[in-house]
């Protein structure tokens, strides 16, 4: 299971910090990845990150987002500097680094001063 | 980047009927890299296909995946009440930005 968390409201020019806690199973192994769904919106791909620290990210946010790994609490963390309203959106982790599955519950995030 | 359309955007039905969803992508997906998500109100989605045509685990055998190159299409043979829901495909055949397609609402007729 994997479960999102942070704060809901972010100010714009800010950083938005998640972080993905997975329960049942290992980090180990394998792809853990982060994926946004504005409302009302489809699915945007974010970024992967592999166990031992390897990471993917989507060219449109490269310059913005830092997903980082922390074995030992088996969790991992989205950071996305310098948000706009745009980046407001629903938050999902997920396990797997083309498909995915399975997926948190999601988090929203706003961007609002 | 490869751009995923995908058509109908909304798709009326009645249950027990055939759902036929396509998604065409602007240039071929690599090994047919292809996947297709079901989504419900309020929550996250799920994987149904992987590999164009491959259900994943636990996925009932009314769905089922075809396709390759640029053309893929997801079938729903005979629609049931829980089917009704949003549907996207995904392409992760290169590494770049792994795009999701713009999604079909199949809603109740």
């Amino acid at each position: 299971q994997l479960q999102e968390s942070g704060p809901g409201l972010v100010k714009p020019s800010e950083t938005l910090s998640l972080t993905c806690t997975v329960s049942g199973g290992s980090l180990s192994g394998t792809y853990w990845s982060w994926i946004r769904q504005p409302p009302g919106k489809a699915l945007e791909y974010i970024g992967f990150i592999f166990y031992s620290g390897s990471t993917n990210y989507n060219p449109s946010l490269k310059s913005r987002v830092t997903i980082s790994v922390d074995t030992s609490k088996n969790q991992f963390s989205l950071k996305l500097t310098s948000v706009t309203a745009a980046d407001t959106a629903v938050y999902y982790c997920a396990r797997g680094g083309g498909t995915f599955d399975p997926w948190g519950q999601g988090t929203l995030v706003t961007v609002s001063s | 980047e490869i751009v995923l359309t995908q058509s109908p955007g909304t798709l009326s039905l009645s249950p027990g009927e055939r759902a036929t969803l396509s998604c065409r992508a602007s240039q071929s997906v690599t090994r047919n890299y292809l996947a297709w998500y079901q989504q419900k109100p309020g929550q996250a989605p799920r994987l149904l296909i992987y590999a164009a045509s491959s259900r994943a685990t636990g996925i009932p055998d009314r769905f089922s995946g075809s396709g390759s190159g640029t053309d893929f299409t997801l079938t729903i043979s005979r629609l049931e009440p829980e089917d009704f829901a949003v549907y996207y495909c995904q392409q992760y055949g290169t590494s770049l930005g792994f795009p999701f397609g713009g999604g079909t609402k199949v809603e109740v007729k």
